[in-house]
């Protein structure tokens, strides 16, 4: 495809279930990241990955917070046992070395 | 500590006006600075970036540096309705590493 693109777009969890979102970048981008952004936020850091190399994950709030990129081109984000601290729209956006990201439209998790 | 700082607004500007948005950064050894709109509900996309300080001009908008100062800013002239949106500062220390953003200002141009 043409962008970035995530799934699911929206998920509704009960609390202390686990998910895993799917993102899927722009063809050829080497780096991908992923965000999180708070209701009237700006969007906060949560990992990087050069190709399959997880070079930066410091922004992960806790250990129930796993990435991986096995293949160097989709990623999945997935939280253990979600907690309603963790409802928030979870961002990929993909950069092809140039400093610049191209974000998907997100994946907005709500937990009850 | 907030490592980029933006005022959160709103920021109210009548149509046709200059609309003048405001970052300041923690980091002196930043390199890189964005700014992206977000309107709401959907996902930021890139307005414009800048490494050299001065100004850069793109069309109806400005991005001007000043890392002495640590300051960056966008300026949009002739603003529009469909120019209200939240704009994020975003600032990167390392070519193509991770971008640290601003809450972001919240811009509204009336009509």
């Amino acid at each position: 495809g043409a962008g970035v693109s995530q799934s699911p777009r929206y998920k509704v969890a009960k609390r202390g279930q686990d998910v895993a979102l799917r993102c899927d970048p722009i063809s050829g981008h080497v780096s991908l990241f992923w965000y999180q952004q708070a209701l009237g936020q700006g969007p906060e850091f949560l990992t990087y990955f050069q190709n399959e190399a997880q070079l930066d994950k410091s922004g992960l709030p806790s250990d129930r917070f796993f990435a991986e990129r096995p293949e160097g081109s989709v990623s999945t984000l997935k939280i253990q046992r979600t907690q309603q601290e963790d409802s928030a729209v979870y961002l990929c956006a993909s950069c092809p070395n140039t400093g610049e990201l191209f974000f998907g439209e997100g994946s907005r998790l709500t937990v009850l | 500590q907030k490592e980029v700082e933006q005022n959160s607004g709103p920021l109210s500007v009548p149509e046709g006006a200059i609309a003048s948005l405001n970052c300041t950064y923690s980091d002196r050894g930043s390199q890189s600075f964005f700014w992206y709109r977000q309107y709401s509900g959907k996902s930021p996309e890139l307005i414009m970036f800048i490494y050299s300080n001065g100004d850069k001009e793109d069309g109806r908008f400005t991005a001007q540096l000043n890392k002495a100062s640590q300051y960056v800013s966008l300026l949009i002239r002739d603003s529009q309705p469909s120019d209200s949106a939240t704009y994020l500062c975003a600032v990167s220390f390392v070519y193509g590493n991770k971008l640290v953003f601003g809450a972001g200002t919240i811009l509204r141009v009336k009509s």
